[in-house]
């Protein structure tokens, strides 16, 4: 099974700041790691696929890079919807589908 | 639009089944792979279930395998998870997800709000 691990755990940044967050997986999953966002209540929405495309109406400030077992999402600056929980899932090795422990970006 | 609705969530004893359902639109549900993406309360996402576009090939996380069955009918875009011999860890909500690709080997583009199953005596 592929672990997937999401650092840091927490990130308190300003709105108008970057956000970088790294996902790294215990093995290579090549291309195939996608990033989540989740606010409180609400289901995951799928922000970046394949590592650096982003899904249908996901904003350009939200970019993704990386690949083998080193994973970047970056938001260029933080607009105050963007305060939430961030996940990495990759689909290279599977069953399991496995998801990093997520990321919270909260407001400092 | 694609829209995604769980229902069968509920309060079940240690034991106990419960049947999950799905109603599916906005999107030919035949052809992608679905799948059933769990949160514990104050936890992280963990996959649980995937099927196939036509039901022939499914997969199970090994913490339910041989309890949980994924099924689809396609004739009526839903898609169910029969649940048994449940545990005080299967509490969590409930989330069905649509593959982002025709295959099963995918990420997900679509979810459902949730459906609350609480396995508790």
């Amino acid at each position: 099974e592929i672990v997937l691990t999401q650092s840091p755990a927490t990130l308190s940044l300003s709105p108008g700041e970057r956000a970088t967050l790294s996902c790294r997986a215990s093995q290579s999953v090549s291309s195939s790691l996608a990033w989540y966002q989740q606010k409180p209540g609400q289901a995951p929405r799928l922000l970046i696929y394949d590592a650096s495309n982003r899904a249908t109406g996901i904003p350009a400030r939200f970019s993704g890079s990386g690949s083998g077992t080193d994973f970047t999402l970056t938001i260029s600056s933080l607009e105050p919807e963007d305060f939430a929980v961030y996940y990495c899932q990759q689909r290279s090795n599977w069953p399991p589908f496995t998801f990093g422990p997520g990321t919270k970006v909260d407001i400092k | 639009e694609v829209q995604l609705l769980e229902s069968g969530g509920d309060l079940v004893q240690p034991g106990g089944s419960l049947r999950l359902s799905c109603a599916a639109s906005g999107f030919t549900f035949s052809n992608y792979g679905i799948s059933w993406v769990r949160q514990a309360p104050g936890k992280g996402l963990e996959w649980v279930s995937t099927i196939s576009t036509n039901g022939g090939s499914t997969y199970y996380a090994d913490s339910v395998k041989g309890r949980f069955t994924i099924s689809r009918d396609n004739s009526k875009n839903t898609l169910s998870l029969q649940m048994n011999s449940l545990r005080a860890e299967d509490t969590a909500v409930y989330y069905c997800a649509k593959g982002r690709r025709g295959g099963t080997s995918t990420d997900f583009d679509y979810w459902g709000q949730g459906t609350l199953v609480t396995v508790s005596s």
